[in-house]
């Protein structure tokens, strides 16, 4: 059974930084793109950032880029989003999925407050 | 950049059938994707590949593309199928993007 477990959110300051981890389990994970999805409070799902099973490739919103990185450790089953320099408009429950073509598998979401 | 763009909602009475558009600049070239969301869950894959169903997704789910659209229809749709409902695809420099989302009301 595919797991994916989040964890890092929280509350931080605008301007701070956060690390977002996603742990994986139950299918072969450095054959699967990995991804990061926001969904605002009253607003829609928000696709962040995407990395290549072998971490070659790596794709960011506008809004995020020079901001936020993600990365993986493909030994450890592992996914980051390092976020930095953020702001009140990144509050959001963070997803990680994978997936071959699209997000297949879902995680239950981190949720982040930027907030003074 | 790339837009996807759906209605906000779509009602419909139980048994019948709701179909939920999605326009996009890059169909048919790219493939659409399609996820349900009830409230205070995670996203679930109802379609993929513009036409293939997940196993585990009732076949009153279905998918299809034409030219610069992709729709998902929901035949004989069931008061549990009210949920948001969003597709998604990737532009051709690899950037992803979800449609703003479409709220389906079954009653």
């Amino acid at each position: 059974e595919v797991q994916l477990v989040e964890s890092g959110g929280g509350l931080v300051q605008p301007g701070g930084s956060l690390r977002l981890s996603c742990a994986a389990s139950g299918f072969t994970f450095s054959s699967y793109w990995m991804s990061w999805v926001r969904r605002a409070p009253g607003k829609g799902l928000e696709w962040v950032a995407n990395i290549k099973h072998d971490g070659s490739e790596k794709y960011y919103v506008d809004s995020v880029k020079g901001r936020f990185t993600i990365s993986r450790d493909n030994a450890k089953n592992s996914l980051s989003l390092q976020m930095n320099s953020l702001r009140a408009e990144d509050t959001a429950v963070y997803y990680c999925a994978c997936g071959l073509g699209g997000p297949d598998y879902w995680g239950q979401g981190a949720l982040v407050t930027v907030s003074s | 950049s790339y837009e996807l763009t759906q209605p906000p909602s779509v009602s419909v009475s139980p048994g019948r059938t709701a179909r939920i558009t999605c326009s996009g600049e890059a169909f048919p070239k790219t493939y659409a994707y399609w996820y349900q969301q009830k409230s205070g869950q995670a996203p679930v894959l109802v379609i993929y590949e513009d036409t293939k169903r997940p196993s585990g997704i009732p076949e009153r789910f279905s998918g299809s593309s034409s030219g610069t659209m992709a729709t998902l229809t929901i035949s004989g749709a069931q008061v549990e199928d009210e949920a948001d409902y969003y597709c998604y695809s990737t532009d051709s420099s690899g950037n992803s993007v979800f449609g703003g989302g479409t709220k389906l009301t079954v009653l």
